[in-house]
């Protein structure tokens, strides 16, 4: 079976300092994968998402980026963290037509 | 463009009677449509989904949902509520490869 991971669970940052949050996908192979943050009190925006290695595509401007090293991992990186990139991430993966499934979530405060 | 609306913020529901959430979608061709379930602090899980076909649609945990085109809806049913479903529920509608999300709807249950 398909499993997703997602680390760390919690973190806390300061301002203007770097960021990297990973995640892996067992079970499967050339998934899609996603990064989604949700803000308090409102759904989910789409972040990124990647059909394949090494594609990246962005919905969002903003201080983040992602990368995909491998099939199944995908990395949500910043350089500098705003207090504004607080929020809940989440990371989520789908095949085909199956809609996605999202791992436990990272909740990050930037202080 | 895709967009999704969930008209109710907050539902507060007796345990054992009928919950109903409301969901409107905006969308240019023929959707696919979810819902999704988030308890606190964790990541979604996916209720049920429509493709295509029957327009109700069976998931988990006892939930349905009828699609109808008519009034770019996909309402989702519960026909008795247990304490266990409070959680926060999410509608999305998208296509293979992105989803746009509601911003949620928080259920209470009252014993």
């Amino acid at each position: 079976s398909q499993t997703i991971h997602q680390w760390p669970a919690t973190l806390v940052q300061p301002v203007g300092s770097p960021l990297s949050l990973e995640c892996t996908v067992e079970g499967t192979s050339n998934p899609n994968l996603y990064w989604y943050r949700q803000a308090a009190g409102r759904g989910l925006q789409l972040l990124f998402y990647s059909v394949g290695i090494g594609q990246i595509s962005s919905e969002v401007p903003q201080n983040l980026s992602a990368s995909r090293p491998q099939d199944r991992q995908f990395i949500l990186s910043s350089k500098k963290l705003l207090l504004s990139d607080s929020g809940f991430y989440l990371c989520a993966w789908s095949k085909g037509s199956l809609g996605d499934t999202f791992g436990s979530g990272t909740r990050l405060t930037v202080v | 463009a895709q967009s999704v609306t969930q008209p109710d913020i907050h539902i507060t529901v007796s345990e054992g009677a009928s919950l109903e959430l409301r969901c409107n979608y905006s969308y240019g061709a023929t959707p696919y449509l979810f819902w999704y379930v988030q308890s606190p602090g964790q990541g979604l899980q996916l209720l049920l989904k429509y493709f295509s076909g029957d327009t109700l649609v069976q998931g988990i945990k006892g939930f349905e949902a009828e699609f109808k085109r008519s009034q770019s809806s996909f309402n989702l049913r519960k026909p008795s509520v247990h304490w266990s479903d409070a959680a926060e529920y999410f509608c999305a509608v998208g296509n293979d490869y992105k989803l746009s999300f509601g911003a949620g709807t928080t259920v209470t249950v009252r014993a």
